[in-house]
């Protein structure tokens, strides 16, 4: 069975600063992965996805994740911090099977704070 | 990208009446769409996979009967919460599989329905 581990509940940053936000996977099959952004009440973006070929992978807002398959990792990057990315962030996991089974599965959440 | 739009956004109901929440691919069709729970701070826990055309696979501990899923299209899938009480209040989430085309296999989401429970 695969699994999502995102280490850090909340990560905070300066205005300006780096956004690093982990994730890391496992998984027996080549996984498909992606992340996602929650702002409050609302439902789920699509910030960039992985499926195959280029391992660096470019989103919205500036966003950009790297699939490293050594590390079963998939951390999120921006160079430079936004007050607007403030926001909940979720990775996950999706393994298509044959006869077309469907395993999804998310990680626990990384809270991002941008400070002025 | 694909669009999933629910309905309602914001519904507030007394103990003991049903609501039903509606998850709609607007310009797609999704054989597969999934109904998801997400408490305060936390990360979304999958409540049932919704099936056109047949029953919905709930997760363990998720009660059917309390939950009810009805996939009746390609572009409807529909969680009525039954008898509902304070501790359903939540804040519930749909989504849908693309299956074909560029984008298959991602998963578009809905912008989720908050249910308070009077």
């Amino acid at each position: 069975a695969q699994s999502v581990t995102q280490l850090g509940s909340h990560v905070s940053v300066s205005e300006g600063a780096l956004v690093l936000l982990r994730c890391n996977y496992s998984s027996s099959v080549p996984p498909y992965l992606f992340w996602y952004v929650q702002y409050p009440n609302q439902g789920l973006q699509l910030l960039l996805k992985y499926t195959t070929g280029a391992t660096l992978v470019k989103g919205i807002n500036g966003f950009e994740a790297e699939f490293k398959k050594s590390e079963t990792s998939f951390h999120l990057t921006k160079p430079s911090a936004h007050m607007s990315d403030a926001a909940e962030y979720f990775c996950a996991v999706i393994i298509l099977g044959g006869a077309g089974s469907y395993q999804l599965t998310f990680g626990k959440g990384t809270k991002l704070s941008v400070i002025p | 990208g694909a669009v999933v739009s629910q309905h309602p956004s914001w519904v507030i109901c007394k103990s003991g009446t049903s609501v039903k929440i509606e998850c709609r691919s607007l310009d797609f069709q999704a054989t597969t769409m999934f109904w998801y729970r997400q408490f305060p701070k936390q990360s979304l826990m999958l409540m049932a996979t919704s099936n056109e055309g047949s029953k919905a696979t709930y997760e363990q501990g998720v009660e059917k009967d309390k939950f009810l899923i009805n996939h009746a299209s390609l572009t409807l899938s529909t969680l009525t919460v039954t008898s509902a009480h304070p501790e359903d209040s939540s804040f519930y989430i749909c989504s849908a599989r693309v299956p074909s085309g560029p984008n298959t296999g991602e998963l578009f989401f809905g912008e989720g329905s908050r249910l308070t429970v009077l």
